[in-house]
């Protein structure tokens, strides 16, 4: 069993949607949890972390953390045409060195 | 504000020659580096991470080898390149803080 679990997808949302991404992990000494975005053929750039549970909201970006079940979710409002790229998951332990999930395509159509 | 070059951009080799790829930053001393692969449809694979001048820590073993050489300079290197080794190349800079995470364009590498 991999560390993290992330669905590759393709998903593929209207604009306006709501968009949830998920990632299962099985290590229970995660204790940051980071998004990241990557667009095609780019680095992947930091779109949020938390520490511990719970929720962290920032503009059309919620983020999840329920360690109970280590499962985290990323949701994303009123979703754009430019959302669509990768979305990584990535946890980490005290140290900051992330283990990141496979990526999840979104893909928001007009 | 931060930045992290690498290049070159695109790369496509032989098997069998060699590799070097390099990553340098700007605003920022004595930062911890690291090269991370990622392959089509993967996550990113951490490769080494170096926390100062000469220290090099590998997480995977394999027949690449990194240098940091200069305090903003972190080199990627194989003297034989696999076709295995062909992937998306990524150089990342994570501080002291889970939102100091910053990460180059990339070099992406093709071995034919």
């Amino acid at each position: 069993q991999k560390e993290v679990e992330q669905d590759p997808g393709p998903l593929s949302v209207p604009e306006g949607a709501i968009v949830s991404l998920n990632c299962t992990y099985s290590n229970s000494a995660f204790q940051y949890f980071m998004w990241y975005r990557q667009y095609s053929r780019k680095g992947p750039e930091l779109l949020m972390y938390t520490y511990s549970s719970g929720n962290k909201e920032d503009g059309r970006f919620t983020a999840q953390v329920d360690k109970s079940s280590k499962y985290i979710s990323l949701f994303i409002r009123d979703s754009q045409p430019s959302d669509s790229a990768t979305y990584l998951c990535a946890m980490s332990p005290r140290s900051y060195i992330p283990t990141f999930g496979r990526g999840t395509s979104l893909i928001v159509h007009p | 504000s931060q930045t992290i070059h690498q290049w070159p951009a695109t790369l496509v080799q032989p098997v069998g020659s060699p590799l070097s790829l390099e990553c340098t930053v700007e605003g920022t001393s004595n930062p911890n580096l690291y090269w991370y692969r990622q392959a089509a449809g993967r996550g990113l694979q951490l490769l080494f991470y170096s926390v100062g001048i000469g220290q090099i820590s590998s997480e995977v073993p394999q027949n690449l080898s990194a240098s940091r050489p200069q305090d903003r300079q972190f080199i990627l290197s194989s003297k034989k390149l696999l076709l295995s080794d062909s992937g998306f190349y990524l150089c990342a800079w994570i501080g002291g803080k889970a939102d100091t995470q910053y990460f180059g364009p990339g070099t992406r590498l093709t071995v034919l």
